[in-house]
């Protein structure tokens, strides 16, 4: 059965350009978060999907970050101007409801994003 | 707002020592606890979980226990294998996943 799949798998940008990245979760998963990991630190929280609201932005770290979600599926993470500190690894998760309702979350294999 | 400390790696141990690695977690209410788990190359998927107090987590000869008292989750296993080499990641939840730092595990034949 498909997982959540995150496209592109890499993206190599220049500083200060536009980057999009999306997450197809599994079908049916109402709950939606993104993560992101830089090298070799832990998982940071960014942002949560309830359907297609986003109750919890509290992660997202600056108002060049930005996330929507539509029709209760697709999500797209998109950064303006670009900074090389946002290079990172982007993962998406996708769940049946939410954690608190003890639905394991499932993730994607993320988006490696380096910025030049 | 909810936190999770789990110890620095890497770790490195010899194949069958006996592994822990400690977490401890600070939480309004009663989270779900979980260890993920990220072999090399591959994504983050669920090892082990427990949603209440004194409840024991258990998969692949892992195990944790929910210890309210400590506020601790701490993971272990009898006798690792080259295979178990992976960063571990211990989290809570209300109704999103706040992770450790993660901790790598390097086990030698």
């Amino acid at each position: 059965g498909a997982g959540v799949s995150q496209s592109p798998s890499n993206k190599v940008t220049e500083k200060g350009k536009d980057v999009e990245l999306r997450c197809d979760p599994i079908s049916g998963h109402t709950a939606l978060y993104w993560y992101r990991q830089r090298l070799g630190q832990g998982l940071e929280f960014l942002i949560y999907f309830q359907g297609n609201s986003a109750p919890d932005k509290s992660g997202l770290p600056s108002d060049r970050f930005s996330a929507e979600r539509t029709g209760e599926s697709v999500s797209t993470l998109t950064i303006q101007r670009t900074q090389q500190e946002d290079s990172a690894v982007y993962l998406c998760a996708s769940s049946f409801r939410g954690s608190s309702y003890n639905s394991p979350l499932h993730f994607g294999n993320g988006t490696r994003l380096t910025v030049t | 707002g909810n936190s999770v400390t789990q110890m620095e790696g890497p770790v490195t141990l010899s194949e069958e020592a006996f592994l822990t690695i400690n977490c401890t977690y600070t939480a309004t209410g009663y989270p779900s606890l979980f260890w993920y788990v990220q072999y090399p190359g591959e994504g983050l998927q669920l090892l082990l979980k427990a949603t209440k107090a004194d409840d024991k987590g258990s998969n692949k000869g892992f195990e944790a226990t929910y210890r309210k008292e400590t506020t601790s989750f701490h993971l272990e296993k009898g006798s690792v294998q080259v295979s178990d080499s992976a960063v571990y990641f211990c989290a809570d939840s209300s109704y999103k996943l706040i992770f450790g730092s993660g901790t790598r595990l390097l086990v030698r034949p």
